[in-house]
């Protein structure tokens, strides 16, 4: 578990702020994700990562921007902060073909106030 | 779009009771089936899966089954423990660009009274 950590774990920012959540692990994992948790609504993905400087939209992508420069770390930017993104955010990562399974890190409790 | 849905939302049972959590998927292409629990504050983390070729999976007191002609898949937890309270979520994925993909339920809370 402590191969994927997430930073911060509590963030509180005004609306139309820019903020970035941040995402490492430390497996070399091929493909990374994040989603967002919202009562109601289960996890849902925002974004995900197949390797380094690939990268494609989920199902809720709008008003979020990531990139991944290297393999470890892929950020998550929501560039204009709106009250609708206040939520918990999980990064997770799994391995190409070997597993299946998505490892998340420990989350990141977003309020935009 | 893909959905999954998920029931019951919450769900009561004394402890050495069995539980069982059922979900749907909409997209026939699904054949990768993972089930997570996430306790109060922690992190997701997989329980038991099942690909579209088996039928059914048991891990100890955990079982699930899947059913492809009806589109649904089932978790069921036997002899149930306080440790087992928690939120579980079913996902059911098919592979993208050598990745799955998950489309998450939307959650079950689980209390196990003593």
């Amino acid at each position: 578990d402590a191969g994927i950590t997430q930073s911060p774990r509590y963030k509180i920012t005004e609306t139309g702020r820019q903020v970035t959540l941040m995402c490492h692990q430390t497996w070399s994992h091929s493909y990374m994700f994040w989603y967002r948790q919202d009562l109601g609504h289960g996890l849902r993905l925002i974004y995900y990562s197949a390797a380094a400087d690939i990268t494609d939209k989920g199902e809720v992508p709008d008003g979020y921007v990531v990139s991944r420069s290297k393999t470890e770390n892929f950020p998550l930017t929501l560039e204009s902060a709106t009250r609708s993104q206040t939520s918990v955010y999980f990064c997770a990562s799994s391995e190409r073909q070997e597993s299946y399974e998505q490892y998340f890190g420990p989350g990141t409790r977003l309020t935009v106030t | 779009g893909e959905n999954v849905e998920q029931h019951p939302s919450t769900l009561s049972v004394q402890e050495g009771d069995s539980a069982v959590i059922k979900c749907t998927y909409s997209d026939s292409a699904s054949n990768y089936f993972p089930w997570y629990k996430q306790e109060l504050g922690k992190r997701p983390q997989l329980i038991i899966d099942i690909r579209s070729n088996v039928g059914e999976k048991k891990d100890q007191r955990i079982a699930v089954t899947l059913n492809k002609t009806a589109k649904h898949f089932s978790l069921h937890i036997t002899e149930t423990q306080p440790e087992d309270s928690a939120v579980y979520f079913c996902a059911a994925s098919r592979s993208t660009s050598g990745t799955y993909k998950y489309i998450f339920g939307t959650g079950t809370r689980l209390k196990v009274l003593a």
